[in-house]
C-alpha cells in the first residue's frame, strides 16, 4: 500500500528565510508525486508535481521540489519565504496523475515577520 | 488548469436533515470524481470514487447509505449526507479527472474549493 509521511507537523520560519518541507513516501513502483497548498478554509492548490524526467521540478510561487528515489523523498523548498506562504502543505503520491491520491498528514507553515 | 467548483461553500443544518453538495467541472469532462473528507487540522481522507454513469466505490469504513454519491453527468457529481449528525461536520472536498483520450486535461486531477458542513 502506498503511504506518505510528512515528519514535521508545524514549522515556523522568518520571512525571507529559506524553507524545506520534508516528505517521504512508500510506493512499490515509480510514483507520481505532488505538493499542494491549502489556505485556511480553502481547497487545494497544486504547487508542483513529479512524474518522470528531471528530478528537480519547479512549481508556482517560487517553490521547487527534488525527487530522490534512493531516499524515497520529495522535499519541497523555497529560497525566500513570504508572509503569504503561511498555509498548510500536503505531499501526495499516486500511481498515476489522475488516480486516487494518498496524502501525507500535512505541515503547517507559520511565517514570522 | 481546469476548474472545479463546489456548491455550497458552506452549509449549516440541523441534526437529522439531509444535505446535498454539488461538485462541477467547469471546463472539462469529469469522467471520474473523488470525494474527500477533511477533519480540522488533519489530512484529506478519500471517501469514494465515482465514475460517470456507474455506482460509486466507497472506501472501507465509509457508509454508502449515509453518503450518497450520484455522478449522473460528465460535469456534475453530488454528495448527499443523509440524516446528518454533528459527527458528520467536516470539510468535504471533491476532485475530478478526465479520462477521455486526447482531452486537454487528460488524466490530471483537479480539486474543488471545498464545502464546510456544520451539523447542529
Amino acid at each position: 500500500a502506498q503511504s506518505v509521511t510528512q515528519p514535521d507537523i508545524h514549522i515556523t520560519v522568518s520571512e525571507g528565510a529559506s524553507l524545506e518541507l520534508r516528505c517521504n513516501y512508500s510506493y512499490g513502483a515509480t510514483p507520481y508525486l505532488f505538493w499542494y497548498v491549502q489556505s485556511p478554509g480553502q481547497g487545494l492548490q497544486l504547487l508542483l508535481k513529479y512524474f518522470s524526467g528531471d528530478t528537480l521540478v519547479q512549481g508556482i510561487k517560487g517553490f521547487e521540489a527534488e525527487f530522490k528515489r534512493s531516499q524515497s523523498s520529495f522535499n519541497l523548498r523555497k529560497p525566500s519565504v513570504h508572509w503569504s506562504d503561511a498555509a498548510e502543505y500536503f505531499c501526495a503520491v499516486g500511481n498515476n496523475a489522475g488516480n486516487m491520491l494518498t496524502f501525507g498528514g500535512g505541515t503547517r507553515l507559520m511565517v514570522k515577520p | 488548469g481546469a476548474v472545479v467548483s463546489q456548491h455550497p461553500s458552506w452549509v449549516i443544518c440541523k441534526s437529522g436533515t439531509s444535505v446535498k453538495i454539488e461538485c462541477r467541472s467547469l471546463d472539462f469532462q469529469a469522467t471520474t470524481m473523488f470525494w474527500y473528507r477533511q477533519f480540522p487540522k488533519q489530512s484529506l481522507m478519500l471517501m469514494a470514487t465515482s465514475n460517470e454513469g456507474s455506482k460509486a466505490t466507497y472506501e472501507q469504513g465509509v457508509e454508502k447509505d449515509k453518503f450518497l454519491i450520484n455522478h449522473a453527468s460528465l460535469t456534475l457529481s453530488t454528495l448527499t449526507v443523509t440524516s446528518a449528525h454533528p459527527e458528520d461536520s467536516s470539510f468535504y472536498i471533491c476532485s475530478a479527472r478526465d479520462l477521455i483520450a486526447g482531452a486537454p486535461f487528460y488524466n490530471e486531477q483537479f480539486f474543488g474549493p471545498g464545502t464546510r458542513l456544520t451539523v447542529l
